[in-house]
């Protein structure tokens, strides 16, 4: 089982869809969550931190589950810019910063 | 504040020569690396990741290795490289608890 497994994606949604996207990790010992957004041929960048209680940024809102060992993303009101790859990322104890392996996500007009 | 230092930024190298990819960071001390490799259209996969000089951990058994020489100072290197070695190679820091900031990547094309 891999550590960090994400929707494969690609995810294609018009203008002002809402979209979500999963993620499950398998060690109980992770320490820190994260959601990347990667552009294509660039490197990925935060795009916001994870935390139990749930967090909101703009448009974006990020949920962790530590029972289920479960990450979401939502985005509400997409827009062409935020089409991009997601990536799902875990820390686990220490030193080791996982990534899964990304969702696509296609925004049309 | 701290940065990030990869390079070269693109790289075409034959089969069978060696690779010398370089990274290093400033505004930090004692930074956790890592590098990275994407293959075209896929994820990251971590190939190895250093918590202090010297220290590498191998992820992956591969045609690779990794050295860190300096506390900032990441190495990757191939005596031999493979075509299956193309990629864009991405060297990291980060510390306990916080999120990882990267390099802007190599992309290594292996003819």
């Amino acid at each position: 089982r891999k550590e960090v497994e994400q929707d494969p994606g690609p995810f294609n949604v018009p203008e002002g869809a809402t979209v979500a996207f999963n993620c499950t990790y398998s060690n109980s010992a992770s320490q820190s969550f994260f959601w990347y957004r990667q552009d294509c041929r660039k490197e990925p960048k935060l795009l916001m931190s994870v935390y139990s209680s749930g967090n909101e940024d703009g448009r974006f809102t990020a949920q962790l589950n530590r029972a289920s060992q479960y990450i979401s993303l939502l985005i509400r009101d997409s827009k062409l810019s935020d089409s991009a790859t997601y990536l799902c990322v875990v820390n686990l104890v220490g030193f080791k910063t996982i990534f899964g392996a990304g969702t696509r996500l296609f925004v049309k007009a | 504040s701290q940065t990030i230092h990869q390079w070269p930024a693109t790289l075409v190298q034959p089969v069978g020569s060696p690779l010398s990819l370089e990274c290093t960071v400033e505004g930090t001390s004692n930074p956790n690396l890592y590098w990275y490799r994407q293959a075209a259209g896929r994820g990251l996969q971590l190939l190895f990741y250093s918590v202090g000089i010297g220290q590498i951990s191998s992820e992956v058994p591969q045609n690779l290795s990794a050295s860190r020489p300096q506390d900032r100072q990441f190495i990757l290197s191939s005596k031999k490289l493979l075509l299956s070695d193309s990629g864009f190679y991405l060297c990291a820091w980060g510390s306990h608890y916080t999120e990882a900031f990267f390099g802007q990547g190599t992309r290594l094309t292996v003819v």
